[in-house]
């Protein structure tokens, strides 16, 4: 299976400590989606990268959350001296556009837990 | 604002019954609009979309057509099965935007 994948799945830590999450999109997709999804929601834009360049960030990603995507292939979202607020499940998401209608494809998501 | 709104679930339904999972939204100009699935324990999966008015998404017997004048994207099934049980999110993207715009999601449950 050549989906979106993510790791780790699940990460526990505690307050104040800095994560970083890697996801791997479909070879070949030149964009790539960061978005969060809290318990009862619907998932929430966070960034995306039109290959190595971030070109949209979400007012929800504030200065402690950093996303790169060095190669234009897998993309780091870190967050620095997390919060118990930062508890949600991440996910990621690839698309191949040439300008006209894109489906993204999303990863299984890392859940994060902040105690 | 841009929003999508979903009817609240959990919705539990038996095997063979009918299935609407209403959506409506809110939105400048014309979004395209899609349905996706989160099967237990896998990520989100596309499972129909529309891109224009009265144009209808089709897929493993799921339907939805983009209705403009109701700024509506109604799911419907006509016989659902054990194996639909799911959440469904009801998304839509702006026209010229690139992240998509997601309602709460509606909890299935289909029982034999």
């Amino acid at each position: 299976d050549t989906g979106v994948s993510q790791n780790p799945r699940h990460k526990i830590t505690k307050r104040g400590q800095n994560v970083t999450f890697r996801c791997d999109p479909i070879s070949e997709h030149n964009r790539l989606y960061w978005y969060r999804q809290t318990l009862g929601q619907g998932p929430e834009f966070l960034t995306y990268f039109q290959n190595e360049a971030q070109l949209e960030k979400s007012r929800l990603l504030s200065d402690r959350f950093s996303a790169e995507r060095p190669k234009g292939s897998f993309s780091t979202l870190e967050i620095q001296r997390t919060e118990q607020g930062d508890s949600a499940m991440y996910l990621c998401a690839s698309s191949w556009t040439s300008g006209g209608a894109e489906t993204q494809y999303f990863g299984p998501g890392t859940r994060l837990l902040v105690l | 604002g841009n929003s999508v709104t979903q009817m609240e679930g959990p919705v539990t339904l038996s095997e063979e019954a009918f299935l609407t999972i209403n959506c409506t939204y809110t939105a400048t100009g014309y979004p395209s609009l899609f349905w996706y699935v989160q099967y237990p324990g896998e990520g989100l999966q596309l499972l129909l979309k529309a891109t224009k008015a009265d144009d209808k998404g089709s897929n493993k017997g799921f339907e939805a057509t983009y209705r403009k004048e109701t700024t509506s994207f109604h799911l419907e099934k006509g016989s659902v099965q054990v194996s639909d049980s799911a959440v469904y999110f009801c998304a839509l993207r702006l026209t010229g935007a690139n992240n998509l715009f997601f309602g709460t999601g509606t909890r299935l449950t289909v029982i034999p």
